[in-house]
Order: structure tokens, then C-alpha cells, then sequence
């Protein structure tokens, strides 16, 4: 069973350019998480979809959107890209939301994106 | 507002002796509490999870992780610790328990070097 999946890997990006991260998750997954990484701020999340919808946020500006398809798979978007936007981006994904079952959460190997 | 506490930056242990790496949590209700494992430039790993039930969890790669209520703790630990296993370790909290979301609230991450 393939795990969570995002492209791209590596990229690196202009300063006042914009940016669209890719994540497919586990098959049946439907709820999809993202996360930006840095080495100063750490883990921080970013939101959560389930079912199409944004179901939370973080607390990050505007810049950074994100939306989720029909099929589950979900993309992030930043635009006009900040030197300080460089980071990993994690997706991560689960089989569900609003239970109490404690679903496993599964992170993928994430985008490194560099802004220059 | 929930939180994870690691409080090591990094944890030193010989190979073939045993291993913990603390966290304690600050939560409203019941925790859902995890541990992730990170490579070098890669995502996280999961390790294990605790929902409710035995205050001893087993998870991957021969780690354990035990529940203390009463110390609001959630270490994680390892019999006999191999240089494979030195990585960075994240404890993370399940906002709001089990309940309408999937956020993750990680720590800050524990550095575990292994020496041969």
C-alpha cells in the first residue's frame, strides 16, 4: 500500500514567485493535513481538509492556501514567496475526522522548498 | 491551549543500552499522544500512538512509550538502543483529544545520537 505521496520533491523558487505543492494520500485517507518545518520555528501547522472542506488553520497569512479535490488529494499553494517561506512542507493524511477512534496519522517525505 | 514539552535538545546513550526521551503534555480532556522519528532530510516517521488502555504502548522498531497520567508524561523508550536508531525524535499531541480534528501539536524535537 503506497503511502502519502508529494511532489515535488525539491524546488527552489524566486522571491515574489508563487508556489503549488502536491499530496496524494494514503488510499481511502480522507482527511489531509499540511505542516511547514523550520529549523527556528519547528513543526507548525498549516491546515486540514476532509471531504473537500477546510475543516482548520493555522496561523499563517494569507499567502499560503491550500484546497483538497474530490479524490482526496490535496495541494498548497504560496504565492508571492518570501525568503523566510523556505522550508519543509509535510503532508500528512488519515482515514477520517471527527472520530474518536484515534486514527494513525501518516506523514509524507515532504517538499523541500528554497526561496532564493 | 494544549502543548508537548521535550525538554532535552538531544539525548547521548552507548548502543546496546537503553534509551528515553521525555515528553510531557498539557491538555484539556483526554490526550491522544504520539511519536515520530525523523532521518536527515527525510518526513516523519510514525512510531507509535496512545488513545486509551494500557499505559504501555508497543510501536515500531522495538520502541515503547508509557503513559503517565498522574506525571502528564508520555516517554518514550527503547531496551537496547542501536546507532540506527539516532535520529530526531517528536512527541506530539492530538488537539482537542480525538475530536473534530487531526492537528498535531509537536514538541520541539529530541536529538538521539547513538554511539558504537
Amino acid at each position: 500500500k503506497a503511502g502519502v505521496t508529494q511532489t515535488p520533491r525539491y524546488l527552489i523558487k524566486t522571491r515574489g514567485q508563487q508556489v503549488t505543492l502536491s499530496c496524494s494520500p494514503i488510499s481511502g485517507h480522507r482527511s489531509v493535513s499540511w505542516y511547514q518545518q523550520t529549523p527556528g520555528q519547528g513543526l507548525q501547522f498549516l491546515f486540514e481538509y476532509f471531504s473537500e472542506t477546510q475543516r482548520n488553520k493555522g496561523n499563517f497569512p494569507g499567502r499560503f492556501s491550500g484546497r483538497q479535490f474530490s479524490n482526496s488529494r490535496s495541494e498548497m499553494n504560496v504565492s508571492t514567496l518570501e525568503l523566510g517561506d523556505s522550508a519543509l512542507y509535510l503532508c500528512a493524511s488519515s482515514l477520517g475526522q471527527g472520530d474518536y477512534s484515534g486514527n494513525t496519522i501518516y506523514f509524507g517525505e515532504g517538499s523541500w522548498l528554497t526561496v532564493v | 491551549a494544549q502543548s508537548v514539552a521535550q525538554p532535552e535538545d538531544q539525548v547521548n546513550v552507548a548502543e546496546g543500552n537503553p534509551l528515553t526521551v521525555k515528553c510531557t503534555y498539557s491538555v484539556s480532556g483526554n490526550p491522544y499522544l504520539f511519536w515520530y522519528v525523523q532521518y536527515p532530510n527525510r518526513g516523519l516517521q510514525f512510531l507509535l500512538k496512545y488513545i486509551t488502555g494500557d499505559n504501555l504502548v508497543k510501536g515500531s522498531y522495538g520502541f515503547e512509550a508509557e503513559f503517565n497520567k498522574s506525571q502528564t508524561s508520555f516517554h518514550l523508550k527503547k531496551p537496547s538502543a542501536l546507532v540506527s536508531d539516532s535520529a530526531l525524535y517528536f512527541c506530539a499531541v492530538r488537539e482537542g483529544g480525538g475530536g473534530a480534528t487531526n492537528k498535531l501539536i509537536f514538541g520541539t524535537g529530541t536529538l538521539l545520537a547513538v554511539q558504537p
